[in-house]
């Protein structure tokens, strides 16, 4: 079964700040996909990125950058120079290939809350 | 573009009422889905559908019905609504059954069940 870890439940920076969101996440399946959403205080689900298992790069976008590593199983989130508008809750979520193309299913970690402070 | 929209934005009803939450999307995508969202367990799956008549279980589908007579329309019924169902609701699509598909989401029914 696929599982999602994201350990810290909630990280407090101050603005300008760069702070790092950890997932680490299980799966017996050699090819899957792993995403991040970001969940604002108004409460809608917004897609950040989507990573295949075969592409190891890193990622950057603006202040966004993300660290894939399958050695340690981990699709780590970092956001550089914070800023108030990226307070929110950030989900990790993995989708293995499905069998048949019937069973897709995306599994989600429980959520980061991320406050930067002014 | 007006995406995924749900309806209502929020919802109280009473225990052992049914009721129903619309989810209706523009882009003809063929996966749609329900989720629901609670403090300590995240996002989970109720209930998702590949196409129009077709639907599958999640991992959370006890207390909930779906259908799916149209490729646009994904409502979500609890039949007899209990306590524990109030949550946060959030309908998703994606465009195919690529897993690599991102799911899009509406902005979610909150629902409060007394």
């Amino acid at each position: 079964a696929q599982k999602v870890t994201q350990a810290q439940t909630e990280i407090s920076v101050v603005e300008k700040e760069d702070v790092t969101l950890d997932c680490v996440y299980e799966t017996r399946d050699t090819t899957y996909y792993l995403f991040w959403y970001k969940q604002p205080p108004s409460g809608e689900l917004v897609f950040l990125i989507r990573r295949n298992s075969f592409d190891e790069q890193n990622e950057i976008s603006g202040r966004y950058s993300w660290n894939f590593q399958k050695s340690t199983s981990s699709f780590n989130f970092t956001i550089t120079a914070s800023q108030v508008v990226d307070s929110a809750v950030y989900f990790c979520a993995l989708s293995e290939v499905p069998c048949g193309g019937s069973n897709y299913k995306l599994t989600f970690g429980k959520g980061t809350l991320l406050t930067v402070n002014p | 573009d007006a995406g995924i929209t749900q309806s209502p934005r929020y919802k109280i009803t009473e225990t052992g009422r049914q009721v129903t939450l619309m989810c209706h999307q523009t882009w003809s995508h063929s996966y749609m889905f329900w989720y629901r969202q609670d403090l300590g367990h995240g996002l989970r799956l109720i209930y998702y559908s590949a196409a129009a008549d077709i639907t599958d279980k999640g991992e959370v589908p006890d207390g909930y019905v779906v259908s799916r007579s149209k490729t646009e329309n994904f409502p979500l019924t609890l039949e007899s609504a209990t306590r524990s169902q109030t949550s946060v609701y959030f309908c998703a699509s994606s465009e195919n059954s690529a897993s690599n598909q991102p799911q899009h989401f509406g902005d979610g029914t909150r629902l409060s069940i007394l």
